[in-house]
């Protein structure tokens, strides 16, 4: 069936290192993705998106992958910072609406 | 430009009691998209709306409902509160369908329901 999930709940790492937060998805008809970082009390802030034409594609400090032959779907924060600290969904389009993972957690410890 | 602007922020209601909330989207935005999220299920689809209409649907009951007036602004009604209907209500604006592309969301109107 349609789901979007990722492959852990919480990520630590130190300020400075780079991070990669990972999904999973299984409906291969998908041919939108976004990633979104939510902070406490706030609504999903739009970080990057791909569409299924491309593998790849760069934003300032982040990176979002596509293997379509997996169906995984990552997010990469370079020289990760505090204020990166946040959750981070992924989210696929269909039929007019977007279906979100869970969310992993990313905690930036100084 | 202003971003997706929410009313109420907070809300705190009776069960059985019905409730408003509204959604301002980004200027010249056409799609506005309702979302529901807590703990357990997450961001859950609601509904779509474009220029007035209701395009997409979730899976949710006829309780949750919602409208788009002509200047794209929207408002989602529940009715007969239940205490599951506690969440964060997130309004997403997109300037085409919904699910197709980028969506701004709103900081959400957190309901809670005693």
């Amino acid at each position: 069936g349609e789901s979007v999930g990722l492959h852990l709940p919480t990520l630590s790492v130190q300020e400075g290192d780079n991070s990669i937060i990972n999904c999973a998805y299984s409906n291969s008809a998908s041919d939108y993705f976004i990633w979104y970082k939510q902070e406490s009390g706030k609504g999903p802030q739009f970080i990057i998106d791909i569409r299924s034409n491309m593998d790849k594609r760069q934003g300032q400090r982040v990176t979002v992958l596509l293997n379509k032959t997996v169906k995984h779907l990552s997010l990469q924060i370079a020289a990760t910072q505090p204020g990166d600290s946040a959750v981070y969904f992924c989210a696929r389009g269909s039929q007019g609406n977007l279906i979100f993972g869970k969310g992993t957690k990313l905690s930036v410890k100084p | 430009k202003a971003g997706v602007t929410q009313t109420p922020r907070y809300l705190i209601k009776t069960r059985g009691q019905q409730v408003t909330l509204s959604c301002s989207p980004i200027s010249g935005h056409r799609s506005v998209s309702w979302y529901q999220q807590t703990p357990g299920q997450g961001l859950q689809f609601l509904f779509e709306y474009f220029s007035e209409t209701q395009r997409n649907k979730g899976n949710f009951p006829g309780r949750f409902s919602g409208r788009q007036f002509s200047n794209s602004r929207s408002e989602m009604n529940v009715s007969t509160l239940e205490l599951g209907d506690s969440a964060l209500y997130l309004c997403a604006s997109s300037l085409g369908q919904g699910g197709n592309t980028e969506a701004f969301f709103g900081q959400g109107t957190r309901l809670t329901v005693v």
